[in-house]
């Protein structure tokens, strides 16, 4: 089966600094995604990738950008954290038009 | 939620009893994907569908495009059945996963 890693799993940050969310995947797929989970809403996508070099909007991207250096790595960054970026935060990887795989989720708490 | 509506959105069942859960679709959605997210939290595959009907041991899903609905049938619920089931749609153009709000299923010994 695909995988997806994520890193950290969890991540205490204070506000107003910055995190990064790395993930990486090795089964060669060119979309990668980053949602994020939070009760009443389900999941949300903020930023997705069709290959390395692009970036593009999700749905909710304010206060977030994203980096694809390679076809592997998708990175989510928090240039200046708030709280209410406190929430479980997925990366997922597909082909185009196929099936899509999520990594096991990172909990980031800002403080 | 609104592009994508799951039901129920909570269902209690006995162990060893059936149910069906129903996403329908505002958006021509072209392909859809079946998720387990479990206690930890991981969302677990289950199933992704073109037009048609899917199977997989006590589960078996349907997605109807023209009438804009999928549904997951489980049978013979297992205590390790619990957890919420989430359905997403792609509409082939966007190339992203739209996600219903999900339906949070306990299964009772």
């Amino acid at each position: 089966e695909a995988a997806v890693t994520q890193s950290p799993r969890n991540k205490v940050a204070v506000t107003g600094g910055k995190v990064t969310l790395s993930c990486n995947q090795t089964n060669n797929h060119n979309n990668m995604y980053w949602y994020r989970q939070d009760t009443g809403h389900g999941l949300r996508l903020i930023h997705y990738s069709y290959g390395a070099g692009s970036t593009e909007k999700g749905d909710i991207p304010d206060g977030y950008k994203a980096s694809r250096p390679s076809q592997e790595n998708f990175s989510l960054i928090l240039e200046l954290a708030t709280p209410s970026q406190t929430s479980v935060y997925f990366c997922a990887s597909g082909l185009r038009g196929g099936e899509v795989f999520f990594g096991k989720g990172t909990r980031l708490t800002v403080v | 939620g609104d592009k994508v509506k799951q039901s129920p959105s909570a269902l209690s069942l006995q162990e060893g009893t059936n149910s069906a859960l129903r996403c329908n679709f505002s958006i021509a959605a072209t392909t859809v994907q079946w998720f387990l997210q479990n206690p930890r939290g991981s969302l677990i595959n289950l199933f992704y569908l073109v037009p048609g009907t899917k199977e997989n041991g006590r589960l078996k899903s349907t997605f109807n495009s023209k009438e804009s609905y999928s549904t997951l049938h489980i049978r013979d619920a297992q205590l390790e059945d619990s957890g919420t089931y989430f359905c997403a749609a792609d509409t082939g153009n966007t190339r992203k996963l739209i996600f219903g709000l999900g339906t949070t299923l306990q299964v009772q010994p």
